[in-house]
């Protein structure tokens, strides 16, 4: 069954912890994206991945760090400088290329306690 | 900065009548414009996408009519369903080898009343 896969469902932070979501994807797309979305403002792209072992900052990743050692794997962690993680978190991936579809995950809701 | 300007935040649509989502850009260099439709709690999924060589795509109820002279684009949706209640996204890309990353509207939340 090919897809991606983000985990968990659902989080929950404290202050000043540093927290790891998960996306995994067996359908051996080369680009892998986070997304934050916040009601109103839209789907804001915090890092991403072109090929293993590289990655890009997007527009907003201040307080968040990924790594792409595998292929199917882009971890994105939201430390505790970023001050306002509560939101909903997006991953994606393409086939490298223009001009192509973007495939999400389920999302991860995130709220800090 | 928003590159992508959507609106209307939210619609409320009559079942069978017509939704209308505007959405306009600012970088010409884009040349790619999917929209994303998304249910509550889900990831969104292309619903239709357009490049500027066309002024028009239409699959089944969902039209996109492109003007590249404006540099606006819009999603037409006829005979409008409940089950098309959902929060809808306009993007935009450009064709470089730096990843072809989308740059989203705000989102529209659509509501279509039974």
């Amino acid at each position: 069954d090919g897809g991606i896969t983000q985990s968990p469902k659902y989080l929950f932070r404290k202050e000043g912890q540093n927290v790891t979501l998960s996306c995994e994807q067996n359908l051996n797309h080369d680009a892998m994206y986070w997304y934050r979305q916040d009601p109103g403002q839209g789907l804001r792209l915090i890092y991403y991945s072109q090929i293993v072992n590289d990655f890009q900052k997007g527009d907003i990743a201040e307080g968040y760090s990924v790594s792409r050692e595998k292929k199917e794997s882009f971890p994105l962690t939201v430390t505790s400088a970023q001050k306002n993680p509560t939101a909903f978190y997006l991953c994606a991936t393409k086939i490298q290329g223009p001009n192509t579809e973007a495939f999400f995950g389920q999302g991860t809701r995130l709220t800090v306690v | 900065q928003q590159q992508v300007k959507q609106s209307p935040q939210s619609l409320i649509v009559q079942k069978g009548g017509i939704s209308i989502i505007n959405c306009a850009y600012e970088n010409t260099a884009f040349d790619y414009f999917p929209w994303y439709q998304q249910f509550p709690g889900k990831g969104p999924a292309l619903l239709i996408a357009i490049r500027p060589d066309v002024s028009e795509k239409k699959e089944g109820r969902f039209t996109i009519s492109f003007n590249k002279s404006a540099k606006q684009f819009s999603l037409h949706i006829m005979d409008s369903q409940p089950g098309d209640s959902a929060t809808y996204f306009c993007a935009a890309s450009k064709g470089e080898t730096s990843g072809s990353r989308l740059t989203f509207g705000e989102g529209t939340q659509l509501t279509v009343n039974p």
